[in-house]
């Protein structure tokens, strides 16, 4: 079964640190790796696009590393804003021109001051 | 910059009326998607349209739900009659392409449905 797996589920750290949100996913056969941001009641937001022979992708202050062999992402946030406090989400996208989009429940970080 | 248009933002309906969401893809998006998010989920595609062909709509409730793309450009998601296990969050998105390869999916703002 195609599924995307997401930790932790939430998070909370204080501003200007750096973390980790964490991505296994079982979609095959499999094209790329998608993160996005969602912040509350708006819709999500791309971060980064992987395809399986990309290991890291960097946005600003987001970077996204995949292992097509372990099956696994992850998104490192560096320097963390107030802003970030978001919900993010990895996505498996499916092989094909129809491949479906399979989504995470995601993770909801909070930054604080 | 280009944006997906959905309207209304929030819709409150009780059980049993009838509901519709509509969307505005970013111009020259042949593809158009519609997902609902259920609060701490993750979104799940209910329909996806190619111009105004229908491409995937096998997780659609089609006993009541509806969906249209007349034209190829701007689509209405309905809801016939709703149920309390409706609420949630419709969003639309689009794309240049198909979802194949890398093209980029652009999400609207979603509209936010509680039946009571």
């Amino acid at each position: 079964k195609n599924q995307v797996e997401q930790s932790p589920q939430s998070l909370i750290i204080l501003e200007g640190k750096n973390c980790t949100l964490q991505c296994n996913y079982t979609v095959s056969p499999f094209s790329n790796l998608r993160w996005y941001k969602q912040d509350t009641g708006r819709g999500p937001v791309s971060l980064t696009i992987m395809t399986f022979s990309e290991n890291t992708k960097s946005n600003g202050r987001y970077t996204a590393t995949l292992d097509a062999d372990t099956k696994q992402s992850s998104l490192h946030i560096t320097a963390s804003q107030l802003s970030d406090s978001a919900s993010y989400i990895c996505v498996a996208h499916g092989s094909g021109n129809t491949g479906k989009l399979i989504f995470g429940q995601g993770t909801t970080l909070q930054v604080k001051p | 910059e280009a944006e997906v248009a959905q309207s209304p933002r929030y819709k409150i309906t009780e059980k049993s009326q009838a509901v519709a969401f509509w969307c505005d893809p970013i111009s020259g998006h042949a593809t158009l998607y519609w997902y609902r998010q259920i609060l701490g989920q993750g979104p799940e595609l209910l329909v996806q349209f190619q111009d105004e062909s229908v491409v995937d709509d096998s997780q659609l409730p089609k006993d009541r739900f509806s969906a249209e793309r007349l034209k190829g450009v701007d689509s209405t998601l309905k809801i016939q009659p709703a149920e309390l296990g409706d609420s949630a969050m419709y969003l639309c998105a689009s794309s240049l392409f198909p979802t194949s390869g890398s093209y980029e999916q652009y999400f609207g703002p979603g509209t936010r449905l509680t039946v009571t």
